[in-house]
């Protein structure tokens, strides 16, 4: 199974910061197939990003991934108040689908 | 209006059963592989099964297989999770989720996922 790896567990920061987030595989992710999930409290999870850079419909452009292998971020630019929330990767490419165990970004 | 529904969950006594529904509208649900995710209270997620476009290929994580069923009805727009031999550690809200169809295995649920039901709360307490 791949174990997917999230730091920071929490980050704590102001609206207008960029952010840049960080999973690691255990192993090397097949085809670059890295997905990334926004979560807030009481709803589900949203798509961000897929494909390891590929922006799901509707996600605002200061939202990026990148990497490959089994090194991957996703970087938000210029926070603004609805992007503190929990976010999770997911990677895609062997059989068994797994998760990270996601990093809290809070509001300093 | 585009969404997937969950139903059936419960509160069980551990061994007990559940048929958790998923109800999809607003788009071609047959065009789409469907998985079950789960999320424990306080916890993150995990990927329990998933279940190609026409019913073929299903397939589970381990720590359900052999006790969980997945299947749909594309004739109803619906997906289905059977769940027998409960256990405390499969306490959590069951989400339904849709294929985004970007992999290019033949298990086309092996994806990421673009749309999310608000879940389905499954505890499992004597």
């Amino acid at each position: 199974d791949i174990v997917l790896t999230q730091s920071p567990g929490t980050l704590s920061l102001s609206p207008g910061e960029k952010v840049t987030l960080s999973c690691r595989a255990s192993q090397s992710v097949s085809s670059g197939y890295l997905a990334w999930y926004q979560q807030k409290p009481g709803q589900a999870p949203r798509l961000l990003i897929y494909g390891a850079f590929s922006r799901a419909t509707g996600i605002p452009d200061r939202f990026s991934g990148s990497g490959s292998g089994t090194d991957f971020t996703l970087t938000i630019n210029r926070l603004e108040p609805e992007d503190f929330a929990v976010y999770y990767c997911q990677q895609y490419g062997s059989s068994l689908l797994t998760f990270g165990g996601g990093t809290k970004v809070e509001i300093k | 209006e585009v969404q997937l529904v969950e139903s059936g969950g419960g509160v069980v006594r551990p061994g007990g059963s559940l048929r958790l529904s998923c109800a999809a509208s607003g788009f071609t649900f047959d065009d789409f592989a469907m998985s079950w995710v789960r999320q424990a209270p306080g916890k993150g997620l995990e990927w329990v099964s998933g279940i190609n476009w026409n019913g073929g290929s299903p397939d589970y994580a381990d720590s359900v297989r052999g006790r969980f069923t997945i299947s749909r009805d594309n004739a109803k727009k619906s997906l289905y999770l059977q769940v027998n031999g409960l256990r405390a550690e499969d306490t959590a809200l069951y989400h339904c989720a849709r294929a985004i169809g970007h992999s290019a295995s033949h298990y086309k649920y092996r994806d990421a996922f673009d749309m999310w039901g608000q879940g389905t709360m499954v505890t499992v307490s004597s």
